[in-house]
């Protein structure tokens, strides 16, 4: 059984241009989360998603990022315009629900973007 | 919402001698909680949890303790190995979200 799978795992942008960083989550997963991670802190939530909906993106920035989860296919998380400030490891989890029971998280390898 | 801190940001341990991890939380509704180790360039790796109606749960070479009363968690590795090297960090769960502490970092001494 696979784990969640992300790609790529590092990504160079040059400011202003877009990134898209993909996530696939453990088989039989149908809740992702994104976290973003900068160095010495700890992983801050940005967005949670179940297929098709968004369920939580309280910890995303309101303009330039956004997320989804289609029928088919990854996870994305889009982010237009990047700035040298967008420069962090963005983590994916996916669990097989949010109930008791099936909240657990597991992680992705990360995808490091460096925004030059 | 919730606050989860370590109380030591590094941890330096001989091989062979047990570690202790510690962390607190805020809310007292959190009633799920996981230790994760991060090792360098890699993500967090699960590797034990607990639920709030429980004081202590073992692993393999790893424990962990739940204090409710003082909202504190504790991770406990058993004859720490060099492998063990990593930055471990607890995430509490309250209602939808998980809320992270910034992590220990264990070293361990050959």
């Amino acid at each position: 059984n696979a784990g969640v799978m992300q790609n790529p795992r590092h990504l160079v942008r040059r400011r202003g241009q877009e990134a898209r960083l993909r996530c696939s989550p453990m088989k039989g997963h149908s809740h992702v989360y994104w976290y973003r991670q900068l160095p010495e802190e700890g992983l801050k939530f940005m967005v949670y998603l179940q297929k098709e909906n968004i369920i939580d993106e309280s910890g995303m920035p309101k303009e330039r990022f956004s997320a989804e989860f289609p029928k088919e296919g990854p996870s994305i998380l889009r982010i237009q315009q990047v700035v040298r400030g967008d420069s962090a490891a963005y983590f994916c989890a996916s669990s097989p629900g949010m109930v008791a029971g099936q909240e657990t998280q597991y992680f992705g390898p990360g995808t490091r973007l460096l925004v030059l | 919402g919730e606050s989860v801190g370590l109380h030591l940001p590094t941890l330096s341990v001989q091989e062979g001698d047990n570690s202790i991890i510690n962390c607190a939380y805020s809310n007292s509704a959190s009633d799920y909680f996981i230790w994760y180790k991060q090792e360098s360039g890699k993500g967090p790796q699960f590797i034990i949890d607990i639920r709030s109606n429980m004081d202590k749960r073992q692993g393999q070479r790893v424990t962990v303790l739940l204090n409710k009363t003082v909202k504190h968690l504790s991770l406990q590795i058993a004859a720490t190995q060099p492998g063990d090297s990593a930055v471990y960090f607890c995430a509490a769960n309250t209602g939808n979200q998980f809320y992270f502490g910034t992590g220990t970092s264990l070293t361990v001494i050959p």
